[in-house]
């Protein structure tokens, strides 16, 4: 079956490093996504990963194990505009459909 | 990425009525979505168009219900027919220009039914 976990919330604080890990079963694999979901708002896409290691993107960074079905966004330097859901979400191999995750509900607080 | 119109963005309808959601992209993709958003919950996907044939549909979601056009590679309909409370959502369009690529979403529409 297809599953992907993601803890339901997390809470950190201002200019801190918060982790959010991401683990996934799947039937095939095309890469691993993370987007960023503002309330009311559409998910917004982040990072990218479907090779093994370590993605940086600015104060956002992504690693995946494929073989550990392992991810997780790293989030540096918090701001109050990182409060967010963050999705995980994997590309199937068939029809090139994405499987997300519940989302990570970020509080960042002062 | 592309950049994707979507509208209404936001309705209140009457029971038993339906609505249709138009997706418009500025350049060709491969692959368009649909997704429903509940209050407070993840994504789910309704169902992939195909351009010139018949969407498919995911685990519970069915024809008759969410109808699915796709005439060309810009542009997708979403019909919410007979529509009732339960339907009130967020249905978001989702497009991939290649397989490759990340999905990218359009703004969503805000349908809330009375």
């Amino acid at each position: 079956g297809q599953n992907i976990d993601q803890p339901t919330e997390m809470t950190a604080t201002e200019g801190a490093i918060v982790q959010i890990n991401c683990t996934y079963q799947t039937s095939g694999f095309n890469g691993l996504f993370w987007y960023q979901q503002h309330a009311g708002e559409a998910p917004t896409f982040l990072s990218y990963n479907v090779l093994d290691g370590l993605e940086e993107k600015g104060r956002f960074s992504s690693f995946l194990s494929r073989s550990k079905g392992y991810s997780y966004l790293l989030l540096k330097e918090l701001q109050m505009k990182d409060s967010a859901s963050y999705l995980c979400a994997v590309k199937d191999t068939g029809g090139f459909k994405t499987i997300f995750g519940a989302g990570t509900r970020l509080f960042v607080k002062a | 990425s592309a950049v994707i119109s979507q509208k209404p963005s936001r309705d209140i309808c009457q029971r038993g009525t339906s609505l249709t959601i138009q997706c418009q992209v500025d350049s060709q993709v491969t692959m368009m979505f649909w997704y429903r958003q509940q209050p407070g919950q993840s994504l789910t996907l309704i169902a992939t168009a195909n351009q010139g044939s018949e969407a498919t549909y995911e685990s519970g979601f069915v024809i008759d219900k969410f109808p699915i056009s796709r005439p060309n590679l810009t542009f997708s309909t979403l019909t919410v027919s007979n529509m009732s409370p339960e339907d009130s959502s967020i249905y978001l369009c989702s497009v991939v220009g290649n397989g490759l690529e990340p999905q990218h979403f359009g703004d969503g529409t805000r349908l809330s039914i009375l």
